[in-house]
């Protein structure tokens, strides 16, 4: 069953502008995770956010975290080409059945466009 | 640093044969992980081994065998392929279970004929 809903299913922007994506979800998380995935590749954990933690940075990249809504968002900054890929969010419910099962949405494919 | 190393990278298989796919991670983690990748969706926990010696079916376990041969290996087993099966396979681990990130290999692309 799929939890993380990402929002929009794919975003195309001139480099250098900044890049928004968003994830919804449905239960109470311990913590929700972003993973990019370039072409015919596997996934890179980029940046884990705990429920506890509003705000995180790493490096371009800003994720929010706001838990009343059960919405995430993950905004690169000052985009560049080797930023295309396709980002996943990923959460860590809560619940006593969810035993080292991360719950994946769908992602979102991005294009910097040059 | 070699991280989770996956073989093969591509497979073509006829209906009904079997196949092992091999996965392997240098960081001393605990927990593996099987998913499968389907275009349009997100992954899909197949297996897991939460700790050596240790393995739990995941979301879309049929069809599908796993071992954990020691801390280093976890490896799939496709016991009878059906054109179903043909997917893209990631092998992942972590240290704490998915309260720490996930490592992934880069994939083994499976076409069942």
């Amino acid at each position: 069953s799929q939890q993380g809903e990402e929002d929009p299913q794919a975003l195309s922007i001139q480099e250098g502008e900044n890049a928004t994506m968003n994830c919804s979800y449905k239960t109470s998380i311990n913590n929700l995770q972003w993973y990019r995935q370039n072409s015919g590749r596997g996934l890179v954990h980029l940046i884990l956010i705990r429920s506890n933690e509003r705000e995180k940075h790493s490096g371009r990249l800003r994720v929010t975290l706001d838990t009343s809504k059960k919405s995430s968002s993950l905004l690169i900054t000052a985009s560049r080409a080797a930023d295309t890929a396709s980002y996943f969010c990923a959460t860590d419910p809560r619940s006593k059945d969810s035993n080292y099962q991360l719950i994946w949405g769908a992602g979102t494919k991005l294009i910097i466009k040059p | 640093n070699a991280g989770v190393t996956q073989t093969p990278k591509f497979q073509v298989l006829k209906t009904g044969q079997s196949m092992t796919l091999q996965c392997a991670q240098d960081m001393n983690h605990n927990s593996m992980y099987w998913y499968r990748q389907d275009p349009g969706m997100g992954l899909r926990l197949i297996y897991y081994s939460a700790s050596e010696g240790t393995t739990d079916k995941g979301e879309v376990p049929n069809g599908y065998n796993v071992s954990r041969l020691n801390k280093r290996e976890f490896s799939l087993r496709l016991e009878s392929a059906a054109p179903s099966q043909t997917s893209v396979y990631f092998c992942a681990s972590s240290e704490g279970g998915q309260r720490r990130g996930y490592t992934f290999g880069s994939g083994t692309r499976l076409t069942v004929v």
